[in-house]
């Protein structure tokens, strides 16, 4: 089963408009960690945002917010106000244990393209 | 703080050579893994140590494959034969007491 689910294989959006990236996980471990990673055509991985299973609140990171519903097991990414350097790939990968020592697992990555 | 650092950024190589790529992680981080990113396969976990140890490797995809992490600076992976198939990204990523840092990735190409 596929841990890690991004079921967008591409997105458009307008510019300073706000999108939405989709991803679900699926994991039995109480503690695990999520994260979202950008890619530019460039080809480098550039982290954006870390949410905890256990943390309460939603992570904010400037214009990057995660959308957390555990329940739903969805860890949604959204960007408000896009700009045309938010084309890229987006990837949600998730870490399995408490102490942050293991390796990430990826999704199939969302191609955002924003549109002048 | 300089980052992860790759080497080489590209490599083009033929068939039936051995290819080495290398690695050197943050200082102070004592988690280093290996990804590969292809197309048909997306990003996926080669090996990764801790302290230099190798802690799983059932993402090697065959004897072909090899990685080393002699000191907490520097780590090889190396491909013998090389083979068109293996035509990818690789990217090494460290990872200290929060967070996973790549580096900037090499590009392998099979000829």
């Amino acid at each position: 089963a596929q841990k890690i689910t991004q079921t967008q294989p591409g997105m458009f959006v307008q510019e300073k408009e706000a999108v939405t990236l989709d991803c679900t996980y699926d994991t039995s471990d109480p503690s695990y960690g999520l994260f979202w990673y950008k890619q530019p055509s460039s080809g480098e991985m550039i982290f954006l945002i870390y949410q905890g299973s256990y943390d309460q609140q939603n992570a904010t990171e400037g214009r990057y917010s995660l959308n957390f519903q555990k329940a739903r097991k969805s860890a949604n990414l959204v960007i408000s106000a896009s700009q045309l350097g938010d084309s890229a790939m987006y990837f949600c990968a998730m870490r399995e244990g408490d102490t942050g020592r293991r390796a990430l697992t990826f999704g199939s990555g969302t191609r955002l393209q924003v549109q002048p | 703080d300089a980052g992860v650092i790759q080497s080489p950024r590209h490599e083009v190589t033929e068939m039936g050579q051995e290819v080495t790529l290398r690695c050197k992680p943050i200082s102070g981080h004592d988690y280093l893994f290996w990804y590969r990113q292809t197309m048909m396969r997306g990003l996926e976990l080669l090996i990764y140590f801790n302290n230099n140890v190798p802690i799983d490797d059932s993402g090697m995809p065959e004897d072909r494959f090899s990685a080393k992490m002699p000191n907490a600076s520097f780590s090889t992976l190396k491909i013998q034969p090389s083979e068109p198939r293996d035509s990818a990204v690789y990217f090494c990523a460290s990872s200290g007491t929060y967070g996973y840092t790549f580096g900037s990735g090499t590009r392998l190409t099979v000829v």
